[in-house]
């Protein structure tokens, strides 16, 4: 089955920086990779999401990359703001109605004021 | 996105009893899910509640213990069976829509403590 790594763990930066985070995916069949974010106490939430046919998609302040060719994407988050601390997820399935997300370990920003 | 809720937010249950916790979605569905989280890790899928007919599990996991109901689009349990301490953990409901079928949506948790 599909396994998802994350790197790194436990990420820490200044406010406004950027934050990079990695996930790399084992089946090569895999074609959809969200990114979720999970505040403390709260569910995961979609943040954004990206599709094999795509190599780059943005939404304001995040993006995420794929490179479907050494089986890896990033999220990557620019002028971070302390609310954008949080444990932040990475997944990926293959397609098709039964398809299941195969979620990595998760990484913890901490954005410093 | 589609509004989930979950019953209970939480509970405290005793060794050897069970819970049962609802997911109601306030649209139909395509996909029901429920996974398990223990404190500070990933999300580890528990089965696919499937509309009429049994549930299917992932390895790890047996009907016997975590009995599943999926009796139309929009409505789901979860049983957890004969507690133990294990099974302290949050218990998450997620679905996928009709439309827009790729993205995925949790519902809010049942935090479940076995003393």
């Amino acid at each position: 089955g599909e396994n998802v790594e994350q790197h790194p763990s436990t990420l820490s930066v200044q406010e406004g920086d950027s934050a990079v985070i990695k996930c790399t995916y084992s089946d090569s069949a895999s074609n959809y990779f969200p990114w979720y974010k999970q505040e403390l106490g709260k569910r995961p939430q979609l943040i954004i999401d990206i599709r094999s046919n795509v190599g780059e998609k943005k939404d304001q302040r995040i993006a995420v990359t794929l490179n479907k060719t050494a089986k890896h994407f990033s999220l990557h988050i620019t002028e971070t703001q302390p609310e954008d601390s949080a444990v932040y997820f990475c997944a990926a399935s293959l397609s098709g109605s039964a398809r299941q997300l195969t979620f990595g370990s998760g990484t913890q920003l901490t954005v410093l004021p | 996105s589609a509004v989930i809720s979950q019953k209970p937010s939480r509970d405290i249950c005793q060794r050897g009893t069970s819970l049962t916790i609802q997911c109601q979605v306030d649209s139909q569905v395509t996909m029901m899910f429920w996974y398990r989280q223990q404190p500070g890790q990933s999300l580890t899928l528990i089965a696919t509640a499937n509309q009429g007919s049994e549930a299917t599990y992932e390895s790890g996991f047996v009907i016997d213990k975590f009995p599943i109901s999926r009796p139309n689009l929009t409505f789901s349990t979860l049983t957890v069976s004969n507690m133990s301490p294990e099974d302290s953990s949050i218990y998450l409901c997620s679905v996928r829509g009709q439309f827009r079928s790729y993205e995925q949506y949790f519902g809010p948790g049942t935090r479940l403590t076995v003393t």
